[in-house]
């Protein structure tokens, strides 16, 4: 048990809405980074968050948002979904706001139908 | 454009040999690399990691070797065990840009 931990663990939707994944870290820690991990793929970066503040963004679609709360959880918004979002989410967290090694939650498993 | 790449999608090996998982990278400014373990159902988990100014680090069984002149890296398990089957994703670190950059991932079975 990494300590992070990721609801819903999986999530069905129809294309067109919009769903709200949930994250909270490891006690302690203050930085939340989000990943996507499509079909065969890597995990891709999307956004990291410290204390509260947006710190890094990778390649997140603008349909996509997140935001990091003052008690350290984060949400992760996807809307106007489209059947390529079908994707392993993961959350990850990490003491300090440059840290290679963070900590993954399990993941949520989204598909879109 | 895939700045790290891992070349094979899966190896198998017996019990007790060595399991060599390699890795390529194409930008020569990343300043730390990892490897992450992520069996089935679960999150990935940090394994071991390097700095780009060591060639060599072990922990237990895994060492991760660097060769920076060839932007390779390779993680080999010695001996490997059946619970060492997972994915095993390579990871590159470019401190600037405080953005970890994965691997596909290559899929490790070990054999009884």
């Amino acid at each position: 048990d990494s300590g992070v931990t990721q609801t819903p663990k999986h999530l069905i939707t129809a294309t067109g809405q919009r769903v709200t994944l949930r994250c909270s870290p490891r006690s302690g820690d203050l930085s939340v980074y989000w990943y996507q991990q499509s079909l065969d793929q890597g995990l891709q970066f999307l956004i990291q968050y410290y204390n509260g503040e947006e710190r890094a963004k990778g390649n997140i679609l603008e349909r996509f948002s997140a935001q990091q709360f003052p008690d350290l959880h984060s949400e992760l918004n996807l809307s106007s979904l489209e059947l390529g979002d079908s994707a392993l989410y993961f959350c990850a967290s990490s003491v300090a706001a440059i840290s290679p090694e963070a900590f993954f939650g399990q993941g949520t498993r989204l598909t879109v139908v | 454009d895939q700045q790290v790449k891992q070349n094979s999608p899966s190896l198998s090996v017996q019990e007790g040999r060595i399991s060599i998982l390699n890795c390529d990278y194409t930008n020569s400014m990343f300043d730390y690399f990892l490897w992450y373990k992520k069996y089935p159902a679960e999150g990935p988990t940090f394994l071991i990691s390097i700095s780009s100014i060591k060639d060599k680090n072990e922990d237990g069984r895994f060492t991760v070797f660097l060769n920076k002149s060839a932007k390779h890296l390779s993680l080999h398990i010695v001996p490997s065990q059946p619970g060492d089957s997972a994915v095993y994703f390579c990871a590159a670190f470019l401190g600037g840009s405080e953005k970890l950059v994965f691997g596909k991932g290559t899929k490790l079975t070990v054999n009884p």
